[in-house]
């Protein structure tokens, strides 16, 4: 079983704002980082540390974290947004790296 | 550009090794980590481990007796073995670059295109 928890699926409607949502223990003490992950490619990052996207992500996407839990916003969402999402950080020894579940996520 | 690349059998027997090597280019591998990450059809995203440019590794606890990772600066490439395969090890399989900023933050910033291993006689 994972130790970070994610929401099986999300929806959202074209333009409006959505958050995908994290928990675990260890996002107390590290940040997460997130990925999109579109049919048939590899995950893509998109936001790591307290709030850092790579070059060339959209600033639509943007993280958070609060308590145990951390979370991905993407503030209007787009037809291209539709994909898996996966949160990923330190397992509560700190010395090994756990996925969440992940969450899919449709666009209407 | 930093770019990874995964090769090695598409097919393993149950029992056998499977053995995949990943080749970086558009970056030295030294003072890296570099990840093995895989995906069975239509589920998750699971870290296999990690291994520093020094030999140093990390594995996941549920994989640690069967893994085992390698490094070969001379050829850019790093290399995963997984012993004992059963048809729940059928997977794509990732290489990853690892990036670390202090202690609170890791993330994985490059990755392979991926590549399937079947275990099947």
């Amino acid at each position: 079983s994972s130790e970070l928890t994610q929401d099986p699926a999300v929806s959202v409607a074209l333009g409006q704002t959505v958050r995908i949502t994290c928990q675990g223990d260890s996002l107390r003490s590290y940040h997460a980082s997130w990925y999109q992950q579109k049919p048939g490619q590899a995950p893509v990052l998109v936001i790591y540390g307290k709030n850092d996207r790579p070059s060339g992500i959209p600033d639509r996407f943007s993280g958070s974290s609060s308590g145990n839990t951390a979370s991905l916003t993407i503030t209007g969402a787009q037809a291209e947004d539709e994909a898996d999402y996966y949160c990923n950080s330190r397992d509560s020894s700190g010395n090994h790296r756990v996925f969440g579940g992940g969450t899919k996520l449709t666009v209407l | 550009q930093v770019q990874l690349q995964e090769s090695g059998p598409g097919l393993v027997k149950p029992s056998e090794t499977l053995s995949l090597t990943c080749t970086v280019s558009g970056t030295s591998i030294s003072n890296y980590y570099w990840s093995w990450i895989r995906q069975p059809a239509g589920k998750g995203l699971e870290w296999i481990g990690r291994i520093y440019t020094s030999g140093s590794t990390n594995y996941n606890p549920s994989l640690k007796s069967r893994v085992t990772m390698s490094v070969d600066t001379s050829k850019n490439q790093f290399s995963l073995k997984l012993n004992s395969v059963t048809a729940a090890d059928t997977a794509v399989y990732y290489c990853a670059r690892e990036m670390v900023r202090g202690v609170t933050t890791t993330y994985f910033d490059n990755w392979g295109q991926g590549t399937l291993v079947t275990v099947s006689s």
